[in-house]
């Protein structure tokens, strides 16, 4: 069964430093794989995705995520943080062959300080 | 366009009482889903279902039922309520197979206190 763990709850940059968030996956057969973000009291929309084509993945708001098959991560970044991106990023794994369940990890919260 | 709608946005419950929540949306969209969100615990799935009069258990469905009469409406229900359910429920839905690109469309959530 696919499977996701995001490194770290809590990660804190300041300002127009670089954002890291890791993610990595598990999956029995090609995954489809997404980043979700969720700013405070709202649902969760989509920053990106990789379906099998590029492996690096342009999203929303200058964010970008390479997929590497060898190490099983899709690791979310952003060359230089915004207050507004201070949010909870989720990633989340679909296993492909028609598989319909998306599996969420546990969220990582962004603070980002002046 | 609306999406995906959620009532109530709030709700507080004694335990052992019933309600519904409720989704639709107007996407046309043959997959729907809820979650629920709790600290720490990412989303996790309840129950699920490609299209009318077809649902599926999720990770965690014991407490609730759900039916799919119709590709619009897809509500969750909670038979008797528990402290345990306490929770942010969020309905999600997808498009169609064959052309869905995996993305899941989320409603703005419903907040369940179970006192």
């Amino acid at each position: 069964a696919q499977s996701v763990t995001q490194l770290g709850s809590h990660v804190s940059v300041s300002e127009g430093a670089l954002v890291l968030l890791r993610c990595n996956y598990s999956s029995s057969v090609p995954p489809y794989l997404f980043w979700y973000v969720q700013y405070p009291n709202q649902g969760l929309q989509l920053l990106l995705k990789y379906t099998s084509a590029a492996t690096l993945v342009k999203g929303i708001n200058g964010f970008e995520a390479e997929f590497k098959k060898s190490e099983t991560s899709f690791h979310l970044t952003k060359p230089s943080a915004h207050m507004s991106d201070a949010a909870e990023y989720f990633c989340a794994v679909r296993a492909g062959g028609g598989s319909e369940k998306l599996v969420f990890g546990k969220g990582t919260k962004l603070t980002v300080n002046p | 366009n609306a999406g995906v709608t959620q009532t109530p946005k709030f709700q507080v419950l004694k335990t052992g009482q019933s309600m519904t929540l409720q989704c639709a949306q107007d996407m046309n969209h043959e997959y729907m889903s809820w979650y629920r969100q709790d600290p720490g615990m990412g989303l996790r799935l309840i129950h699920y279902s490609v299209g009318a009069g077809i649902t599926d258990q999720g990770e965690v469905p014991n407490g609730y039922n759900v039916s799919r009469s119709t590709t619009e409406d897809f509500p969750l229900r909670l038979l008797s309520a528990a402290p345990s359910q306490t929770s942010v429920y969020f309905c999600a839905s997808r498009g169609n197979r064959g052309t869905n690109t995996g993305e899941l469309f989320f409603g703005e959530g419903s907040r369940l206190t179970v006192l």
